[in-house]
């Protein structure tokens, strides 16, 4: 069936370390893929998004390229800063249903 | 664009009472609306798909009768919880989709409601 695996949190960094969470999907096709973020006590909010293969979602220095031979979908920042200290949900959307989320991933940046 | 509303962001309720939460598209119109729950340090959990107009699809394990959700129109869903207990409380976040992204299927989510049952 259709799902999404995120590499376990939490993620602990130092501010402007460098930072790659891991996604893969399974799914039928090629659906568009979304990261979506969560700051603490708040919804979320789309990070940025894909919509084929080889296309780069890119959002405040955020970067994620959808792999088709992979079926990835990893999402990079080259320098974290504290306030990007949040949940990051992977997610793609399975027909005409809701978005299929991996567990999300808890990243905490320390000064 | 594509702002997602609820209201309100939190409640606390005692227990035995109904706790009604709104989620409005602001700026577009949303023939489907989803409701999630999520508890602490959890992904979230959909509780159940909201069409407009007509009955909600709930997934399997929600009782329908104790989170009524009403989708009247374009622009508003309600997830009632009725006679809460507080094994109820949690994180509740409803999402839109904008049927003219439907190719996309992409959804805009409320900033959610904490709800807690005392």
């Amino acid at each position: 069936g259709n799902s999404v695996t995120q590499m376990e949190g939490p993620v602990t960094l130092s501010e402007e370390a460098f930072l790659t969470i891991n996604c893969t999907y399974t799914a039928t096709g090629y659906p568009s893929l979304f990261w979506y973020v969560q700051y603490p006590g708040e919804g979320l909010q789309l990070l940025l998004k894909a919509t084929k293969a080889d296309d780069k979602g890119s959002n405040k220095g955020f970067e994620a390229t959808y792999r088709k031979e992979t079926t990835s979908f990893h999402l990079e920042k080259g320098s974290v800063q504290v306030s990007d200290s949040a949940v990051y949900f992977c997610a793609f959307p399975s027909g005409n249903t809701p978005l299929v989320f991996g567990k999300g991933t808890r990243l905490s940046v320390i000064a | 664009g594509a702002v997602v509303s609820q209201h309100p962001s939190w409640v606390i309720c005692k227990s035995g009472t109904s706790v009604k939460i709104e989620c409005r598209s602001l700026d577009f119109q949303a023939t489907t609306m989803f409701w999630y729950r999520q508890f602490p340090k959890q992904s979230l959990m959909l509780m159940a798909t909201s069409n407009e107009g007509s009955k909600a699809t709930y997934e399997q394990g929600v009782e329908k009768d104790k989170f009524l959700i009403n989708h009247a129109s374009l622009t508003l869903s309600t997830l009632t919880v009725t006679s809460a207990h507080p094994e109820d409380s949690s994180f509740y976040i409803c999402s839109a989709r904008d049927y003219r992204l439907a190719e996309i299927n992409e959804q805009f989510f409320g900033p959610g409601t904490r709800l807690t049952v005392l």
